[in-house]
């Protein structure tokens, strides 16, 4: 079965450090790849998405995420945090065959940014 | 653009009664509208798939009778929650996708049943 793996469930950083969320997928076939940022009581935004051509993705808010095609990962990275940026943050994965388009989500890591 | 809205945005009801929840795209037609559900400190749930003009697929462990899904057009899927129980209070979040690579999701619909 597919799985997305979110390898750490709380990233604790303080302001203006940089952070790497880290996401692991199973596959092997061809796949589309996702970020989502959700802020408390919120839904959920697109950070950046891979699906195909160059490996780095860059996003909002200055994230950027790498696809490592041989290491199965797509690890999500900000060289300089903000407070702001404190919030649950989910790795995706969609599988797309015939006409339905599902979405496999990691089980999120929390990412908590202090002063 | 890729604007999904819900209604309500939070519900509180009690234990019986019958909840409708609405998913709308605002800017374009969705092919597919999708359901999930999320529990405290937890990832989103797939509940179903809902195609326009066609029967919901619901994953498996999800009471078809207690959720209806209805998916009467390109922009709208509602989602009711039939004599809602306690351990029904979550938060529920919509989907919408055309067809190509991103599903653009809803802010959410949290509901608590007393």
């Amino acid at each position: 079965a597919q799985s997305v793996t979110q390898l750490d469930s709380q990233v604790p950083v303080f302001e203006e450090a940089p952070v790497e969320l880290r996401c692991n997928y199973s596959s092997s076939v061809s796949v589309y790849l996702f970020w989502y940022v959700q802020y408390p009581n919120q839904g959920l935004q697109l950070l950046l998405k891979y699906l195909s051509g160059s490996t780095l993705v860059k996003g909002i808010n200055g994230f950027e995420a790498e696809f490592n095609k041989s290491q199965t990962s797509f690890h999500l990275r900000k060289p300089s945090v903000h407070i702001s940026d404190t919030a649950e943050y989910f790795c995706a994965v969609a599988y797309y065959g015939g006409s339905q388009g599902n979405l496999i989500f990691g089980k999120g890591t929390k990412l908590s940014v202090k002063p | 653009g890729a604007v999904v809205s819900q209604h309500p945005s939070w519900v509180i009801c009690k234990s019986g009664t019958s909840v409708k929840i609405e998913c709308r795209s605002l800017d374009f037609q969705a092919t597919t509208m999708f359901w999930y559900r999320q529990f405290p400190k937890q990832s989103l749930m797939l509940m179903a798939t809902s195609n326009e003009g066609s029967k919901a697929t619901y994953e498996q462990g999800v009471e078809k009778d207690k959720f209806l899904i209805n998916h009467a057009s390109l922009t709208l899927s509602t989602l009711t929650v039939t004599s809602a129980h306690p351990e029904d209070s979550s938060f529920y979040i919509c989907s919408a996708w055309q067809g190509q690579e991103t599903q653009y999701f809803g802010p959410g619909t949290r509901l608590l049943v007393l």
